[in-house]
């Protein structure tokens, strides 16, 4: 069955520093992987993706992840973390025709 | 419609009670999901709708979930004699189908549900 694991519950870092959330995932074939974000009384709102080709994806707010097939992760990562960064990060996967699963999210306190 | 759209966007309930939850997804996609977010958790896979495709059930927790998708478009996910349990956030998505758009999947708002 395919998973995907977001091993910490909570990143804590200082504003200006680089910023990594890690996401490990195990789906067959050829993953699709996503990262979502939640803010406060938000809707999850999409991050990035990858589907195929370069393995650094860049998205939306200045975020990256990186696939790394030989280790099965798909880190998010960020040069410089803001506060207005501080929210629940969701890492998700698939395979081609088979369902969204979802970590369990991690959530992401940046302080000033 | 631009994005999906999930109603009531808040219900409670008492225990024992019916609930239907609707999901209106953006026109043309084909594929559907229903997931749930109890409070501080993860999101909990529940049903898969893609096309004319038999549904994938497995993430239900129980029999007294359910949910049928009308016509390709509309979904209703029904929650019979509701538990305190099953309050959480009821979050519904959805996406062309096996292609993808530019931003994955288009989640709504959701629909939070409290049984008391």
């Amino acid at each position: 069955a395919q998973s995907v694991a977001q091993p910490e519950d909570q990143v804590n870092v200082a504003e200006g520093n680089p910023l990594t959330v890690k996401c490990t995932y195990s789906v067959s074939g050829n993953p699709y992987l996503f990262w979502y974000v939640q803010y406060p009384n938000r809707g999850l709102q999409f991050l990035l993706k990858y589907i195929t080709g370069d393995n650094l994806v860049k998205g939306s707010y200045g975020f990256e992840a990186e696939f790394n097939k030989s280790q099965t992760s798909f880190h998010l990562k960020k040069p410089s973390a803001l506060v207005s960064d501080s929210a629940l990060y969701f890492c998700a996967g698939k395979a081609q025709t088979d369902k969204l699963i979802f970590g369990t999210g991690t959530r992401l306190q940046v302080f000033p | 419609g631009a994005g999906v759209s999930q109603s009531p966007s808040n219900k409670v309930t008492e225990k024992g009670k019916d609930v239907e939850l609707r999901c209106d997804p953006i026109s043309g996609h084909t594929a559907l999901y229903w997931y749930r977010q109890s409070l501080g958790q993860g999101l909990e896979f529940l049903i898969y709708f893609q096309g004319n495709s038999a549904p994938d059930k497995s993430g239900l927790p129980s029999d007294r979930f359910s949910a049928e998708r009308t016509g390709g478009s509309v979904s209703t996910l029904t929650i019979q004699r509701t538990q305190q349990e099953d309050s959480a956030v009821y979050l519904c998505a959805s996406s062309p189908g096996t292609g993808l758009t530019n931003y994955g999947y288009t989640f709504g708002s959701g629909t939070r549900l409290t049984v008391v």
